[in-house]
């Protein structure tokens, strides 16, 4: 089956501008996380859904970082007044997300690169 | 809090050598371990995993031991091959989290690996 998927696969914007990320997830998988990746880093946890809920939000740099999956599938993380150091690249992942489970393997997607000037 | 410490990189082998990674963590309890892969254009996926101490995940012909006592996930092969090139990612899930909850990943070392 399809893999997470996300779009757009670039984008470039600039200061000040809002801009939307967008993840589908594996189809039901009920948890989906949103990391952050930047340059010579690795991925740092921004937000985690359980179905529509943001069950981890404690990732988020600021209130200019959002994100909503209103219907538990896919996902949007917003950012209003954009930086340049919000240059990085977005990974979105899902999971199963099964309660009795020891772990369930978070699958990612390919990221957006995202490109403020 | 948690954190994960990698070697400084790149790496770069020849065919047919042996490879260590180190990764080395901080975390309260007993975390669970992972190493994740990026090959070259593709996204990150999960190369092997151990949930307690003294546990080796292995895939791939590629191993890495739990070890508690120094706090080390380290990751070997005896033999790489041209298609090992990529970048590795030591990751932990901490001990007190659930199964869903957020990785905590090192910076990433990058493997090349020459024919």
């Amino acid at each position: 089956g399809a893999g997470v998927s996300q779009t757009p696969s670039n984008k470039v914007t600039e200061k000040g501008k809002y801009v939307e990320l967008r993840c589908d997830p594996i189809s039901g998988h009920t948890a989906l996380y949103w990391y952050r990746q930047s340059l010579g880093q690795g991925p740092e946890f921004l937000i985690y859904f359980q179905g529509t809920g943001a069950a981890d939000d404690s990732g988020l740099p600021n209130d200019r970082f959002f994100a909503v999956r209103p219907e538990g599938s896919v996902s949007t993380l917003k950012i209003q007044r954009t930086e340049r150091g919000d240059s990085a690249v977005y990974l979105c992942a899902s999971s199963q997300g099964l309660a009795g489970s020891s772990y369930n393997e978070q699958f990612f997607g390919p990221g957006t690169r995202l490109t403020v000037l | 809090g948690n954190s994960v410490t990698q070697m400084e990189g790149p790496v770069t082998l020849s065919e047919e050598a042996f490879l260590t990674i180190n990764c080395t963590y901080t975390a309260t309890g007993y975390p669970s371990l992972f190493w994740y892969v990026q090959y070259p254009g593709e996204g990150l996926q999960l190369l092997l995993k151990a949930t307690k101490a003294d546990d080796k995940g292995s895939n791939k012909g590629f191993e890495a031991t739990y070890r508690k006592e120094t706090t080390s996930f380290h990751l070997e092969k005896g033999s790489v091959q041209v298609s090992d090139s990529a970048v590795y990612f030591c990751a932990l899930r901490g001990f007190w989290s659930g199964a869903n909850s957020k990785l905590t990943f090192g910076k990433g070392i990058t493997l090349s690996v020459r024919p």
